[in-house]
């Protein structure tokens, strides 16, 4: 068990709908990634924050937004959905305040959010 | 653009073999990271590797780190079924946030 903690495990929603994913960092770090595991384009980086802030974009759709906020909790919000965004949806955590060097850029990742848009 | 490329991606082994995964990178990177991944399931990390030179191992995995030669190496000795899995690589250019690569799907066969 990383300390992540991602809800819902399982979410199946029809195209045009709009879903929200939830992700719980470890206690204690401050950065949330959200990453899109597809089949076809592997793991994909969408988008990073920092205690609170925007630090780090990716490959994140227009149709996509994310939030953390001063709990440190973060959400991933996707809208208007199409078949393609069909996929694992993972949350990771890193850059705990306390703690060595060797892991502070190592990312835990939580058990992943499956959506299913049919 | 950084490029963080593994080599092979597929790979299917017999029990009691030994193979190596490569993992080379584009760009500067001061450590660098190797991830385990079960079907359906999430990403585990297996070892962080943090200087030139740098060796680690676990159980029948060995991981070692060139900074030089931007390559890292996943060794498997002697692949048991539990190996089965996808292994992943990362590296953290620039303090900046990590980067991983395809991904090795590995299967051990009996």
């Amino acid at each position: 068990d990383s300390g992540v903690t991602q809800t819902p495990k399982h979410l199946i929603t029809a195209t045009g709908q709009r879903v929200t994913l939830r992700c719980s960092p470890r206690s204690g770090d401050l950065s949330v990634y959200w990453y899109q595991q597809s089949l076809d384009q592997g793991l994909q980086f969408l988008i990073q924050y920092y205690n609170g802030e925007e630090r780090a974009k990716g490959n994140i759709l227009e149709r996509f937004s994310a939030q953390q906020f001063p709990d440190l909790h973060s959400e991933l919000n996707l809208s208007s959905l199409e078949l393609g965004d069909s996929a694992l949806y993972f949350c990771a955590s890193s850059h705990r305040t306390s703690g060595g060097f060797e892991h502070y850029n190592e990312q835990f990742f939580g058990p992943g959010t499956r959506l299913t848009v049919l | 653009e950084l490029k963080v490329e593994q080599n092979p991606l597929f790979l299917s082994m017999q029990e009691g073999k030994n193979y190596t995964i490569y993992c080379n990178y584009s760009t500067t990177s001061d450590r660098l990271y190797w991830y385990r991944q079960d079907p359906g399931k999430s990403l585990e990390s297996l070892f962080v590797l943090l200087s030139n030179g740098a060796v680690k191992q676990e159980g029948r995995l060995m991981a070692s780190l060139d900074t030089k030669a931007r390559l890292s190496t996943l060794h498997i000795t002697a692949a048991v079924h539990d190996l089965s899995a996808t292994y992943f690589c990362a590296v953290v250019p620039n303090n900046n946030d990590m980067r991983f690569g395809a991904g090795t799907r590995l299967t051990v066969k009996p």
